[in-house]
């Protein structure tokens, strides 16, 4: 079955620096992808929707300078946590649309920062 | 290592037939667990949760679940489904990390 590769699978960074994360999709070409967020104790929250060769489309709340996606190919996106605070810390998730129907789900990363 | 399955990748039923989806997994403790749907063109939409406590759960949309530790289920039930149920399940664990199951693609028949 498809898959979806999502790294690195566990972060740890200091306040200030940047995080990257990639998503990628193995086996084929993705069309769209989601990039989630979750907090403890609760469900995942879609930060934006990232579509091959365009600017990603981010939900409302979201801050498009702190959280950078990129999506430059149809197998890989990636998602750019900027100068990061402690209130970035969270698990991050990313999805994959195969055609028009199938979602997959990357295996997420769990970002802390110091 | 953790796992979701979900036995069946697609499911039809008729408007107001009653529905179960069945969702198992494997971890060695109780994990979180849950239940998303995803209509078409949409993002994620979460039905309901598990962390504790009751393990019948009530969530959104008229949609309920049961936990079963004895069989490592997680079922999702609605007693009377409406066309506009008609999209795609995913039952997700979260134990070291977060588990999606493959999803079911639900079909309403008029």
């Amino acid at each position: 079955g498809a898959v979806v590769s999502q790294h690195p699978s566990w972060v740890i960074c200091k306040s200030g620096t940047s995080v990257k994360i990639e998503c990628r999709s193995l086996d084929f070409q993705a069309t769209t992808m989601f990039w989630y967020r979750q907090f403890p104790k609760q469900s995942l929250m879609l930060m934006a929707t990232s579509n091959e060769g365009s600017k990603a489309t981010y939900e409302q709340g979201v801050e498009k300078d702190k959280f950078l996606i990129n999506h430059a190919s149809l197998t890989l996106s990636t998602l750019t946590v900027t100068s990061a605070h402690p209130e970035d810390s969270s698990f991050y998730i990313c999805s994959a649309r195969w055609g028009n129907e199938k979602l997959f789900f990357g295996s997420g990363t769990q970002l802390s920062v110091l | 290592a953790q796992s979701v399955t979900q036995p069946d990748i697609h499911i039809t039923v008729s408007e107001g037939a009653s529905l179960e989806l069945r969702c198992n997994y494997s971890y060695g403790a109780t994990p979180y667990l849950f239940w998303y749907v995803q209509s078409p063109g949409q993002g994620l939409q979460l039905l309901l949760k598990y962390f504790s406590g009751d393990t019948l759960v009530q969530g959104i949309k008229g949609f309920e679940a049961e936990f079963k530790r004895s069989q490592s289920s997680f079922n999702l039930r609605k007693p009377s489904v409406h066309w506009s149920d008609a999209a795609e399940y995913f039952c997700a664990v979260y134990g070291q990390n977060f588990v999606f199951g493959p999803g079911t693609r639900l079909s309403v028949l008029p």
